[in-house]
């Protein structure tokens, strides 16, 4: 059973557009929400986060969106470079019981291509 | 440069085999994470340590353990090895718990485990 679900494997945008990936989830109980990127033969790093209390988190060129009620959140690339050519991996976290930080929950990822 | 560092970065083993992964955490982080990354999944969580005791299982399968020992390292033990068992391990690390943390991870550049 997916609790994390990025429906889309690959998005390809053109370099200044807009890149939106897309992310569901199924556990109303999870606290955080978050991005990370991951390049070949690399560790997936983290990009961006947000709490379940809020609705938007922006971080420079990379703003993520929250819908609790549709339990689905966004990230929004604006503009997209070919850097960010890049698997993209949602995750969520349930805190441990006491609150202290729990382990992530991540979905398959989407591959995304940003063209010249 | 995350900070963490796992090793080997790439092994390959016969099935019924045993192997041992080891990963040490970013100095001063407390807690690690063992992620499993198979073909066209995503990050499957195995388990988490906190100074050294179990905090959280996941999908982890009884022929894996894992420990985390006085010095922070960690290693994964993978035992009676099945084909299906080949994929990319990662650990990641964390500072010390924090109560309402934003759950973000470090990762290690992962151990490319192929069984044969």
């Amino acid at each position: 059973d997916q609790q994390v679900k990025q429906n889309s494997p690959s998005l390809s945008v053109q370099e200044g557009r807009i890149s939106i990936l897309n992310c569901d989830y199924t556990n109303s109980m999870f606290d955080y929400f978050l991005w990370y990127k991951k390049y070949p033969a690399e560790g997936p790093t983290f990009l961006i986060s947000i709490s379940s209390i809020k609705d938007k988190n922006e971080d420079g060129r990379f703003t993520v969106f929250l819908n609790k009620s549709a339990k689905h959140l966004s990230l929004h690339i604006v503009p997209s470079q070919p850097g960010d050519s890049a698997v993209y991996f949602c995750a969520a976290e349930l805190m441990n019981y006491g609150g202290s930080q729990g382990n992530l929950i991540f979905g398959k990822g989407t591959k995304l291509s940003v063209k010249p | 440069d995350s900070g963490v560092t796992q090793t080997p970065k790439h092994l390959i083993t016969a099935t019924g085999q045993r192997v041992t992964l080891r990963c040490s955490p970013r100095s001063g982080d407390l807690s690690v994470y063992w992620y499993q990354q198979s073909l066209d999944q995503g990050l499957q969580f195995l388990i988490q340590y906190y100074n050294g005791e179990e905090r959280a299982k996941g999908n982890i399968l009884e022929r894996f353990s894992a420990q985390q020992f006085p010095d922070l390292h960690s290693e994964l033990n993978l035992s009676s090895l099945e084909l299906g068992d080949s994929a990319l391990y990662f650990c990641a690390s964390s500072p010390a718990t924090l109560a309402g943390g934003a759950g973000e991870l470090f990762f290690g550049e992962g151990s490319r485990l192929t069984v044969l």
